[in-house]
């Protein structure tokens, strides 16, 4: 079956710097993805939705200047969180979608300290 | 506004007995619908989906579910449940088999021995 992988898994920032997640179709071509967060034993919030060589659509109430999301390629995205704060500590998954389904990658868990 | 609500925060289930986890949802057309399980700091697996056709659906580790239009809902099923089930469940409704999800907060399943 398709497999999404995203990596880091676990990556630990100090506040206010920034890191890169990345999200990556490994078996076919990704038009699009979409970034979901997920706070502790929360259920799952779309973020944005990411298309290919086209900029994101953001989710009302997310910051897009503070959650920089790439689409460069059919099988790559990445979330930047830039200028990280303790509150964006959290649970990223993504899920890239081919012609008929959605697939979830492993998720990445930020830790901002 | 479309929704979907599980009733449900935690369940607890001795092991081999039956389990049903309850989904409503509120979506304007025919909706696509999803149950996901979620294993504590992991990503999520498909356990079965529903698009039309035979309103009871069969999905992997022997789990099923049953769409009732009329009462909106889809809920989760599985005759005899084993202690690896104990995992985080997730119902989600989509406009399309490749789209955003928006999914209810879960429900959280413990199994006694």
């Amino acid at each position: 079956g398709a497999v999404v992988s995203q990596h880091p898994s676990w990556v630990i920032c100090k506040s206010g710097t920034s890191v890169k997640i990345e999200c990556r179709s490994l078996d076919f071509q990704a038009t699009t993805m979409f970034w979901y967060r997920q706070f502790p034993k929360q259920s799952l919030m779309l973020m944005a939705t990411s298309n290919e060589g086209s900029k994101a659509t953001y989710e009302q109430g997310v910051e897009k200047d503070k959650f920089l999301i790439n689409h460069a390629s059919l099988t790559l995205s990445t979330l930047t969180v830039t200028s990280a704060h303790p509150e964006d500590s959290s649970f990223y998954i993504c899920s890239a979608r081919d012609l008929y389904e959605q697939y979830f990658g492993p998720g990445t868990r930020l830790t901002v300290t | 506004a479309q929704s979907v609500t599980q009733p449900d925060i935690h369940i607890t289930v001795s092991e081999g007995a039956s389990l049903e986890l309850r989904c409503n949802y509120s979506y304007g057309a025919t909706p696509y619908l999803f149950w996901y399980v979620q294993s504590p700091g992991q990503g999520l697996q498909l356990l079965l989906k529903y698009f039309s056709g035979d309103t009871l659906v069969q999905g992997i580790k022997g789990f099923e579910a049953e769409f009732k239009r009329s009462q909106s809902s889809f809920n989760l099923r599985k005759p005899s449940v084993h202690w690896s089930d104990a995992a985080e469940y997730f119902c989600a409704v989509g406009e399309q088999a490749g789209t955003a999800l928006i999914f209810g907060k879960g429900t959280t399943l413990s199994v006694s021995s």
